[in-house]
């Protein structure tokens, strides 16, 4: 059973250009959480998603950033026009349902130049 | 948003001590996980506990989920220099969906 799988691991993206981060959930899994992280940091929360539906983006920046996790493929995560404060670790994790434990991925390395 | 003590933020021990850190609210929460994240990967997950006074252990590690529902804390016996990394607890409100997490406790162990 693969784990949470993310791509690209590695993403450097000039200011003003759009990333994409994809997150492929466990089997079985219909829970996805997006968590941003700094150096020396810990996680901060992004969105929660369920299939087809955005949960809570609480933690989401109204602006420029979108998430969605369509009913077939992977959830993705979208930031629109980035600034070199976009530079982070974005980590997804999944679960299969709510009060479940949540398994992240490796991470994608988010780097505008 | 919510806030998580975690301590200490860091700590050097001789391989074949113990370890111990916690991590505490000052809201009630219904769970409570342990990671642990080593450079340039995601956060393993490492014990989960979802009853108050649970005690749970995976191989030298045992976690416990405090009584007041406030606190949580990570137990590790007989630290391996592949220990180091750094811990992280996570909780989850009864109303929430998110889960907030300490701010870390980096482990090193020294052989």
């Amino acid at each position: 059973n693969a784990g949470v799988m993310q791509n690209p691991r590695h993403l450097v993206r000039r200011r003003g250009q759009e990333a994409r981060l994809r997150c492929s959930p466990m089997k079985g899994h219909s829970h996805v959480y997006w968590y941003r992280q700094l150096p020396e940091e810990g996680l901060k929360f992004m969105v929660y998603l369920q299939k087809e539906n955005i949960i809570d983006e609480s933690g989401m920046p109204k602006e420029r950033f979108s998430a969605e996790f369509p009913k077939e493929g992977p959830s993705i995560l979208r930031i629109q026009q980035v600034v070199r404060g976009d530079s982070a670790a974005y980590f997804c994790a999944s679960s299969p349902s709510l009060n479940t434990e949540a398994f992240f991925g490796q991470g994608t390395r988010l780097t505008v130049v | 948003g919510q806030q998580l003590n975690q301590s200490p933020q860091s700590m050097f021990i001789q391989e074949g001590e113990d370890v111990s850190m916690n991590c505490t609210s000052s809201s009630i929460f219904n769970t409570w996980l342990w990671y642990k994240q080593d450079p340039g990967e995601g956060p393993v997950l490492l014990i989960a506990l979802y009853k108050a006074g649970e005690l749970t252990s995976n191989g030298r590690l045992t976690a416990q989920f405090g009584i007041t529902r406030k606190d949580s804390f990570l137990n590790i016996s007989a630290s391996i220099p592949s220990d180091v990394g750094i811990y992280f607890c996570a909780g989850r409100l009864n109303t929430g969906n998110q889960f907030y997490f300490g701010t870390g406790t980096s482990l090193t162990v020294i052989p």
